[in-house]
């Protein structure tokens, strides 16, 4: 399975829009990215997820290239209770999601 | 929303013991269930995915017979750490898809069980 890779941390200050690269250089024609966040000692919440192009829901907005070789993670407007860990997983969501492949995560740091 | 919901969270046992972890689908059913572990500053690594009315299918690396899985019923799915070894004691964690009308399907996860075997 191809590896997914995303810096290992980034950090912010309240207020500021943050971007999380995930790079996915052999995504398949199939597979979608989905942006998913962790906080310690609970399970991955789902934030958004995308095909091509961009997408924009309530809390984020995902881009996606048309070579869909990376995509990005757009948190506009960052708050302290952001901080937590994002994770890229890319795969089928349609048959395959016994091979979705996790990035490696982005630890996001928010400070005041 | 769909949530699955896993029991216990936490968890604390003596070596040699074995620990049963519970993971449902709440307002959805789920043929289909995925255990997960993670260990700490680390990615989910997936264990194996649960089968309703079938055996389990196993990653490569991970010991069937040490993680015993059942997959009682559409909504129930459990991992049983046998004979737990301290280098068991991770964050275990279950997800199970969704699929809306029309649209992909959905990953939805569990809120983990820590387990610490002492």
């Amino acid at each position: 399975l191809a590896k997914i890779t995303q810096p290992i941390s980034m950090d912010s200050y309240e207020g500021q829009e943050v971007n999380i690269t995930c790079s996915h250089n052999n995504i398949a024609t199939n597979d979608y990215i989905t942006w998913y966040q962790q906080f310690p000692s609970q399970g991955p919440r789902f934030i958004i997820q995308g095909y091509k192009t961009k997408v924009t829901n309530e809390v984020a907005s995902l881009f996606i290239p048309a070579d869909r070789k990376s995509s990005t993670l757009s948190l506009p407007r960052v708050s302290l209770s952001d901080t937590a860990v994002y994770y890229c997983l890319v795969g089928d969501m349609n048959t395959g999601f016994q091979k979705l492949v996790f990035g490696t995560g982005t630890r996001l740091l928010v400070s005041p | 929303g769909a949530v699955v919901s896993q029991h216990p969270s936490w968890v604390i046992c003596k070596s040699g013991t074995s620990v049963k972890i519970e993971c449902r689908s709440l307002d959805f059913q789920a043929t289909t269930m995925f255990w997960y572990r993670q260990f700490p500053k680390q990615s989910l690594m997936l264990m194996a995915t649960s089968n309703e009315g079938s055996k389990a299918t196993y990653e490569q690396g991970v010991e069937k017979d040490k993680f015993l899985i059942n997959h009682a019923s559409l909504t129930l799915s459990t991992l049983t750490v046998t004979s737990a070894h301290p280098e068991d004691s991770s964050f275990y964690i279950c997800s199970a898809p969704r699929w809306v009308a029309g649209g992909t399907g959905e990953l939805f996860f569990g809120e983990g069980s820590r387990l610490t075997v002492l």
